[in-house]
């Protein structure tokens, strides 16, 4: 069976630090990977998504970005955390366009 | 734009007392409408598909209806598990998901 593996749980980080949140996939070749943003009270935001290895759409600008090099990883990076991008992140994957989402268990992100 | 607006914000219930969450939706050609269950600090889980107007499904308690604008989650005597954030989104021919924000409810014994 598929299985999506979100790390860390929770990270409390400085402002102008860097960021690596990684999501990988098991049971599944070449599924559609997101990155979806969780604030209080609003709906999912999606901010990255890959339909393959290398490439990447961006939804929302903003000084994250996004990588997957191997097929069932999925990375979330910044080079410098802003108060702003505080949050709740959650990866997720799809077997196609049409289909439904599954998500990681989350990463509740504290940028003070 | 797409728009998905979920009512009401917060659902307090009583043990077994039944009702109903709702989804309103504006959307270019409806691909599919997905309801989610969240519990705090947790990814949200997978409970239904909906494609087509009149379209029921249902899982234990919960029972998922689906209209041209808007869908309902219904709640049938629940039981303080049911607690949770419920989520609904919709596809559209762009096949990309827009979520409400979400309804909130609380059951207690």
């Amino acid at each position: 069976s598929q299985t999506i593996h979100q790390w860390p749980a929770t990270l409390v980080q400085p402002v102008g630090s860097p960021l690596s949140l990684e999501c990988t996939v098991e049971g599944t070749s070449n599924p559609n990977l997101y990155w979806y943003r969780q604030a209080a009270g609003r709906g999912l935001q999606l901010l990255f998504y890959s339909v393959g290895i290398g490439q990447i759409s961006s939804e929302v600008p903003q000084n994250l970005s996004a990588s997957r090099p191997q097929d069932r990883q999925f990375i979330l990076s910044s080079k410098k955390l802003l108060l702003s991008d505080s949050g709740f992140y959650l990866c997720a994957w799809r077997t196609g366009e049409w289909e439904k989402l599954f998500f990681g268990s989350g990463t509740q992100l504290s940028v003070l | 734009e797409d728009q998905v607006t979920q009512s009401p914000e917060a659902l307090r219930l009583q043990e077994g007392e039944s009702s109903s969450l709702n989804c309103s939706y504006t959307v270019s050609g409806l691909r599919g409408l997905f309801w989610y269950r969240q519990d705090p600090g947790k990814g949200p889980e997978f409970l239904f598909t909906l494609y087509s107007a009149g379209e029921e499904k249902e899982k234990e308690r919960l029972k998922a209806t689906l209209t041209k604008k808007e869908s309902f989650l219904h709640i049938t005597a629940p039981k303080p598990e049911d607690s949770a954030t419920y989520l609904c989104a919709v596809q559209a021919d762009d096949y990309k998901l827009s979520f409400g924000a979400g309804t909130t409810v609380t059951v207690r014994a």
